[in-house]
This record gives C-alpha cells, structure tokens and sequence, in this order.
C-alpha cells in the first residue's frame, strides 16, 4: 500500500544539538510539506517543496532546515536555533498540480527536549 | 488572509447522539474544503472533502455541504460511536500563486469524546 513513513516515532534532543526527522512517500507525490503541532493547536507549516531540489519556506521556518534530493524523501532538520522544539512533527504529500487536492499525512514524530 | 474557525471543545457526547461540529472560513476566491481526523498519537486523516458551493462531501456516516453563503462547512453524523472519538480539523485549500502550491489553511481543532 502506498503511503508516507515518518521515523523515529519519538525523538529527544539535548541542547544545542541538531535532529533530523525522516519522511518518505511512496505516492509518487511531487509536493512534500513539513507542519509543526503544538497541544490543542492547529497545524503550522515549517517548509514546502514542489518539486526535487526546490523548497520554499512556510510560515515558522527559522531554526529548521530541509532538503529535497529525491522525489520520495523529505528530511527536516530542527537544528539548535529553534529554541522551543517541543512538538508532533508531520509530513504529508500531495499531487503537484490540480486545485483541491487533499494532502496526505504521516503519522508523526514527536519530539522532546532532554 | 485566509482563515478557518472551529467550534472549541471538548465536545462530550453519548453513544448514537447526533453530532455537530460547527467550522466557519474566510477566503479571497473559491476553496476547496476539508475534514481531516485525528485519532491519539496519530497523523491526519482525510475524512471528506468539497470542491465546490453546494458540494457535499461524506465518509463514514459523517457529511458536510459547502455553504457558501453562511461561509460554513458544518460536519454532521446522525449517529455517533465511542470509536469516532478523536480530533476534528477542518481545513480550507486555496491555490496559492505566489507559491503555485495548494496550501492546507486548518483550524485549531475540536476534540470529541464519545462515551458508552
């Protein structure tokens, strides 16, 4: 079954130190899309991509970082700049082109602070 | 900007009650509108969607119609089980063309606790 895997489920961090969570789509999606959650939240966009080795900032970008090398992958780096990284992390995927296309999600990452 | 406004919850409700989740939105064009689900320690899931006024979208006994005039996206089921509960997003697309990407613009929740 084609689907998106996040990993690990969970993730502690230590100060000052860099994680990187991973995603992986097997949709065949061309856009990818990282969103942070925070406890009775909504979801918030950190980056986008549209395409492979092209991604655009989203709404709370600074202290992430992410890279597009192949279709099928989409890492998120929290480096140590994003000083409240507590939070479920999730990835989703959707067709490029064609308004009102759903996203599909991941079911999570969540990360902590040791 | 464009922006989506759900009910607050908790939203308490006994087995077979009927349900209603009130979503309200804002938006310059013509969005298409979510239901996305999320059941504990979960991602999302997409649980109906509309694409047009008037559209109604349905999945597993839920239902929505795009109102466009009220600017409303209500989630009804007639029926509810202590397996439905969870939390309700709602979310509207707008084709962004500064980006050229559909963005996903989501409410803040509602949590839905069913009990026998």
């Amino acid at each position: 079954d084609g689907g998106i895997t996040q990993s690990p489920k969970y993730l502690f961090r230590k100060e000052g130190q860099n994680v990187t969570l991973s995603c992986e789509q097997n949709l065949n999606h061309d856009a990818m899309y990282w969103y942070r959650q925070d406890p009775g939240q909504g979801l918030r966009l950190i980056y986008y991509s549209q395409i492979v080795n092209d991604f655009q900032k989203g709404d709370i970008a600074e202290g992430y970082s992410v890279s597009r090398e192949k279709k099928e992958s989409f890492p998120l780096t929290v480096t140590s700049a994003q000083k409240n990284p507590t939070a479920f992390y999730l990835c989703a995927s959707s067709p490029r082109h064609g308004e009102g296309q759903p996203q599909h999600f991941g079911d999570g990452t969540r990360l902590s602070i040791l | 900007g464009d922006s989506v406004t759900q009910m607050e919850g908790p939203v308490t409700l006994s087995e077979e009650a009927f349900l209603t989740i009130n979503c309200t939105y804002t938006a310059t064009g013509y969005p298409s509108l979510f239901w996305y689900v999320q059941y504990p320690g979960e991602g999302l899931q997409l649980l109906l969607k509309a694409t047009k006024a008037d559209d109604k979208g349905s999945n597993k006994g839920f239902e929505a119609t795009y109102r466009k005039e009220t600017t409303s996206f209500h989630l009804e089921k007639g029926s509810v089980q202590v397996s439905d509960s969870a939390v309700y997003f709602c979310a509207l697309s707008g084709f962004m063309f500064s980006g050229g990407y559909n963005k996903l613009i989501f409410g803040a929740g509602t949590r839905l606790a069913v009990h026998p």
